[in-house]
């Protein structure tokens, strides 16, 4: 079955360290992917998506994912979280034998200290 | 810029009620979505919608619901007798046209069906 699944489920960090949240999707031929992030209140926004070429992908706001394809991956990094950045995130995948249908992973929540 | 809008933010009904969660996508997009995220689970898909018909659904859009574009710009989703499990945050969404476009969410109507 298509799923797609996020590793870390509630992650807290201070202020200035690095980030990196996990997701894997199961295969089920060409994918792509996007992560979104959802602040406190907010709507679900876009962070960033890969559809082909470079599997380093540069999103809004110092955000940034790498796609690789043998472990089936699309890791979110940023190298210094701000207090800012407190939110959801979640890693989602379509695949192109649907209908354009989002499958979400079960979220992060990331809480960054003062 | 162009955002996708719902009402109410907040519906309350009582179960066995109908209830009708309305949706104004953005105005040039094709495709349009219902997603529901009950509390503390992951955002599931619902139904997608193009060309006036319905181009996919999940397990979940059983006979109860039913989606509808009435006038080319509101996009509807009801559920004709609500239960206590339907309760969820409803979120609907709409992209352009193509694969690889994306997905634009609006901020939920979250249902409590009591």
């Amino acid at each position: 079955a298509q799923s797609v699944s996020q590793h870390n489920h509630h992650v807290i960090l201070s202020e200035a360290a690095s980030l990196e949240l996990g997701c894997n999707y199961s295969y089920g031929g060409t994918v792509n992917l996007f992560w979104y992030v959802q602040y406190p209140g907010q709507h679900l926004q876009l962070l960033l998506k890969y559809f082909s070429g470079d599997p380093l992908v540069k999103g809004i706001k110092g955000f940034e994912a790498e796609f690789i394809k043998s472990k089936f991956s699309f890791n979110l990094r940023k190298p210094s979280v701000q207090w800012s950045d407190t939110a959801e995130y979640f890693c989602a995948v379509t695949y192109s034998s649907n209908t354009g249908k989002l499958i979400f992973g079960q979220g992060t929540t990331l809480q960054v200290k003062p | 810029e162009p955002e996708v809008t719902q009402t109410p933010s907040h519906q309350v009904t009582q179960m066995g009620q109908e209830v009708i969660l309305r949706c104004v996508p953005i105005s040039n997009h094709l495709y349009f979505y219902w997603y529901r995220q009950i509390l503390g689970q992951k955002v599931e898909f619902l139904v997608s919608f193009y060309n006036n018909e319905i181009s996919e659904k999940s397990e979940i859009f059983d006979d109860q619901f039913s989606v509808e574009r009435p006038d080319g710009s509101n996009f509807t989703l009801k559920i004709r007798s609500t239960k206590l499990e339907d309760s969820a945050m409803y979120f609907c969404a709409s992209r352009p046209q193509a694969h690889t476009d994306t997905q634009y969410f609006g901020p939920g109507t979250r249902l409590t069906v009591l």
